[in-house]
């Protein structure tokens, strides 16, 4: 079975501009969160989704924002860069989104903001 | 409010057993998760405690301790891969009603001969 997929794996972009990243889950998941990594802040949640509707969001401004699409592929988008959201973007899905479902992370997006 | 410690650097020797601790403060507690990350990989699952007491898998257990907010990550006969940092994470209940993942900064373990 394949793991979860996310493109691009590395993307440089300008202060100002905004970008997508895009998330694919393990076949059959339904749940898919969305995690920010810095080396300062470790891993932050950013967001859930679960049959397209989001549960629960982290505390980070409104420029970040996702969606999840009835395949449950899901997208990020962050507008208006600034540097500071240089990151490893990860995704997780999970079977459900109960407390005992595993979350199985994908190998992230990369983004450097200059 | 939500808080997780945990240390952030250890070095241990192969073959020796190391504990690597995590305390929490969450208002919606509903598990705890380890996961290992190697650098420039994503974390993988390595445990997940929602009552008291020792889950053992294999060379990994993990003890959960709620009434005072604890758990520890015991890796025995270290070898050199396990050199990664481990992720303590807690599923809190949100304001609603649902579960997020709450991480720690994680622990970078060196693991030499």
């Amino acid at each position: 079975k394949a793991g979860v997929t996310q493109t691009p794996r590395y993307l440089i972009k300008t202060r100002g501009q905004q970008v997508t990243l895009s998330c694919s889950p393990i076949s059959g998941h339904r749940s898919v969160s969305w995690y920010q990594q810095t080396p300062g802040q470790g891993l932050q949640f950013l967001f859930e989704y679960f049959s397209e509707t989001q549960r629960n969001k982290g505390n980070f401004p409104g420029r970040f924002s996702g969606r999840q699409f009835s395949n449950s592929r899901s997208e990020m988008n962050v507008s208006t860069l600034e540097l500071g959201d240089s990151a490893l973007y990860l995704c997780a899905s999970s079977l459900g989104a109960g407390p005992t479902y595993e979350q199985y992370f994908g190998p992230g997006t990369r983004l450097t903001v200059t | 409010g939500q808080n997780i410690d945990q240390p952030t650097e250890m070095t241990a020797t192969e073959g020796a057993i190391v504990q690597i601790n995590c305390t929490y403060q969450t208002s919606g507690f509903n598990g705890l998760f380890w996961y290992q990350q190697h650098a420039g990989e994503a974390p993988t699952f390595l445990s997940y405690n929602v009552l008291d007491g020792l889950e053992e898998k294999g060379r990994f257990s993990s003890f959960l301790s709620r009434s005072k907010g604890y758990s520890y990550l015991l890796l025995k006969e270290l070898q050199m891969k396990d050199s990664a940092s481990y992720l303590c994470a807690v599923r809190d209940r949100g304001s609603g009603g649902y579960n997020k993942l709450i991480f720690g900064a994680g622990t970078r373990l060196a693991v030499h001969p």
